[in-house]
């Protein structure tokens, strides 16, 4: 049972454009939740994160908003560039002296220029 | 600063053969974790030490698999012996503490042949 869900293996977004990539979650213990990005043959790097007690985050061109009620969250991306091309993964965690992440497939995003 | 490091980068052995990775996380990190990630999947944890201690273990297939953290700094994962549906990139990460930013890195891919 997925607990973390990356509905879309793929995304494809004109450069300039909004990217949104969208996650959704089944654990309602889940309290804290974090965006990596990864490029080929590389370890996944940290990239934004939210707590359940914010409904939005924001870094630069990089906005994470959490729908708590719907369970779910998205990475926006404004505007995209080539570099933003990468696997981008949700992760969720529980907290707790428990702590694990739990982490969805993956969402491939592909920058056109 | 030298962020994860892990070796080798690559392996190739055969089934039922003995594989050993190791990890030198960074600096200062009490906190190493070694992750499982299959194609197309996101990293699953493997096992995960604050200092030398391994507190959460449980996904960890304990009749091959087989890690230690000597002096609480670097980490060895071994698997013994090998089969053919353990090929992968197992990850590395390290944090300050538990909760606070992951630092992966590039991880070690794993074929079995």
């Amino acid at each position: 049972d997925q607990q973390v869900k990356q509905n879309s293996p793929s995304l494809s977004v004109q450069e300039g454009r909004i990217s949104i990539l969208n996650c959704d979650y089944t654990n309602s213990m889940f309290d804290y939740f974090l965006w990596y990005k990864k490029y080929p043959a590389e370890g996944p790097t940290f990239l934004i994160s939210i707590s359940s007690i914010k409904d939005k985050n924001e870094d630069g061109r990089f906005t994470v908003f959490l729908n708590k009620s719907a369970k779910h969250l998205s990475l926006h991306i404004v505007p995209s560039q080539p570099g933003d091309s990468a696997v981008y993964f949700c992760a969720a965690s529980a907290g707790g002296s428990n702590y694990q992440l739990i982490w969805g497939a993956g969402t491939k995003l592909i920058i056109k220029p | 600063e030298a962020g994860v490091v892990q070796s080798p980068r690559y392996k190739i052995i055969e089934k039922k053969q003995p594989v050993a990775f190791w990890c030198n996380p960074i600096s200062g990190h009490n906190t190493l974790y070694w992750y499982l990630q299959n194609l197309g999947q996101g990293p699953e944890l493997l096992i995960r030490y604050e200092n030398e201690e391994a507190v959460d273990d449980s996904q960890l297939p304990k009749d091959r698999f087989s890690a230690e953290r000597l002096k609480g700094v670097d980490s060895t994962l071994k698997i013994q012996p090998a089969e053919l549906g353990d090929s992968a990139v197992y990850l590395c990460a390290s944090s300050l503490e538990v909760g606070s930013e992951a630092f992966f890195g590039q991880g070690t891919r794993l074929t079995v042949v």
